[in-house]
């Protein structure tokens, strides 16, 4: 079993709609961050999320770390075909803060 | 250009053949990983390294070895490779506290 679940593992939708993945764990987390994976690359860093109840905005990409720093969500509003990729969350914890990644959902946006 | 470099992008290999994956970061970090990729399984650790000499087992790691004899670099060695060590490779790096850069990723197969 993933230390963070993810969910839904796949995701298509139309262009326009809205949008939102979920990463969760039993566990606590010092931080939480999530990536962004495009084919044949290594995952690029969106935004990293330290305090629980935490909401951070990037543009159309909205993220919130849950009150217990257990849990986030992704939404993205009026999904673009740009957005494509794979959606990873990574929780930081244990003595050396390092990071546990999920098994990512992948987002297809289609024209 | 701060930047995460591994190579060979691609390799293809028999089992039994030792190969060396090498990785290198030029922007000074302590931490160094190295993450396998397989579908439904998310990025997983093999190694991690906190500093020069200091390395450590991560979630994966038999059948794997590191070394980190300078701060810029950090080398997978595959002693005996088997076919169930195929998969996509990524190494990262990252400062103490902060976010993992990653490398564009090793496609490794094994026959």
């Amino acid at each position: 079993t993933q230390l963070l679940e993810q969910s839904p593992q796949f995701l298509s939708i139309q262009e326009g709609e809205n949008l939102t993945v979920y990463c969760n764990s039993s566990s606590v987390f010092s931080s939480l961050q999530w990536y962004r994976q495009e084919p044949g690359e290594g995952p690029v860093l969106l935004v990293t999320v330290v305090t629980g109840g935490e909401v951070k905005k990037l543009k159309r990409l909205t993220f919130q770390f849950g009150d217990a720093r257990k849990d986030s969500s992704l939404h993205i509003t009026a999904a673009q075909p740009g957005d494509t990729g794979l959606y990873l969350c990574a929780g930081a914890q244990g003595w050396n803060n390092d990071m546990r990644f999920g098994a990512g959902t992948r987002l297809t946006v289609k024209p | 250009e701060a930047q995460v470099t591994q190579n060979p992008r691609y390799l293809i290999t028999v089992t039994g053949k030792k190969l060396t994956v090498t990785c290198s970061q030029n922007m000074n970090h302590e931490y160094m990983s190295w993450y396998r990729q397989d579908p439904g399984l998310g990025l997983r650790q093999i190694y991690y390294s906190m500093n020069v000499e200091v390395t450590d087992k991560g979630d994966v790691p038999e059948g794997y070895k590191v070394s980190r004899k300078e701060k810029r670099n950090f080398p997978l060695i595959l002693e005996s490779p088997s076919p169930n060590q195929t998969s996509l490779y990524f190494c990262a790096s990252r400062p103490r506290g902060g976010y993992y850069t990653f490398g564009s990723g090793t496609r490794l197969t094994v026959v």
